[in-house]
């Protein structure tokens, strides 16, 4: 079973709201990492959205919209990303991703977002 | 402005080697971590490694441990990942990425291991 595992698909409407699962394997806790989301639109570069660990440890990229946003759900034991106010620039794959065991960097399968 | 401009992408045999270079600028390089990531075509993205601002801590993924060795040099503002045994798997972008949340990427460099 993957560290991280993420739908591979999504679809929402113009103006809706998007959510992004990124759940982490049984047996590693979710309240202890940070997680980071980066999104990369088809042919460029990754971007760096934000990363996420509670309230109070939390950081937004830079230049990166407010109606993007990071959350946690403990029940299902996964971080989560946050889409308000969705346009059809937010078309791309988003990307969760830990530092597990602080010496290892983990990515997420991705998810595919489409806006229509 | 932060850039990063990999360079030394190609097209190499199956075993050989090839030596990637992140130009760095913009930023006081010596106070940061840098990293470097890859995505196969049509794939996601995979962690190689990472070093230290110092060089003093580095990380492999197990995929490429013991092949690749990732080096900075600070007074040159530049970051590198010499790759040995290369296979078909490790065909990729590299992307260079700069600190723990990689914050900032280089546009890329295309690795093409195939006979």
């Amino acid at each position: 079973q993957p560290v991280l595992t993420q739908p591979t698909s999504l679809s929402a409407s113009p103006g809706a709201s998007a959510r992004f699962t990124c759940t982490l394997r049984s047996g590693i806790n979710v309240g202890t990492y940070r997680i980071y989301w980066y999104q990369q639109k088809p042919g460029s570069l990754p971007r760096y959205l934000l990363r996420y660990k509670s309230d109070s440890d939390k950081q937004q990229g830079s230049g990166v919209p407010s109606r993007f946003s990071g959350s946690k759900d403990a029940s299902t034991n996964a971080g989560l990303l946050l889409i308000s106010g969705l346009q059809s620039e937010d078309e791309a794959d988003y990307y969760c991703a830990i530092w597990y065991s602080s010496t290892s960097k983990v990515f997420g399968g991705g998810t595919k977002l489409t806006v229509l | 402005e932060v850039q990063l401009v990999e360079s030394g992408g190609g097209l190499v045999k199956p075993g050989g080697s090839l030596r990637l270079s992140c130009a760095a600028s913009g930023f006081t390089f010596s106070s940061y971590s840098m990293n470097w990531v890859r995505q196969a075509p049509g794939k996601g993205l995979e962690w190689v490694s990472s070093i230290s601002s110092s060089s003093s801590y580095i990380y492999y993924a197990d995929s490429v441990k013991g092949r690749f060795t990732i080096s900075r040099d600070n007074a040159k503002n530049s970051l590198y990942l010499q790759m040995n045994s290369l296979r078909a798997e490790d065909t990729a972008v590299y992307y260079c990425a700069r600190d723990r949340d990689s914050s900032y990427w280089g546009q890329g460099t295309l690795v093409t291991v195939s006979s």
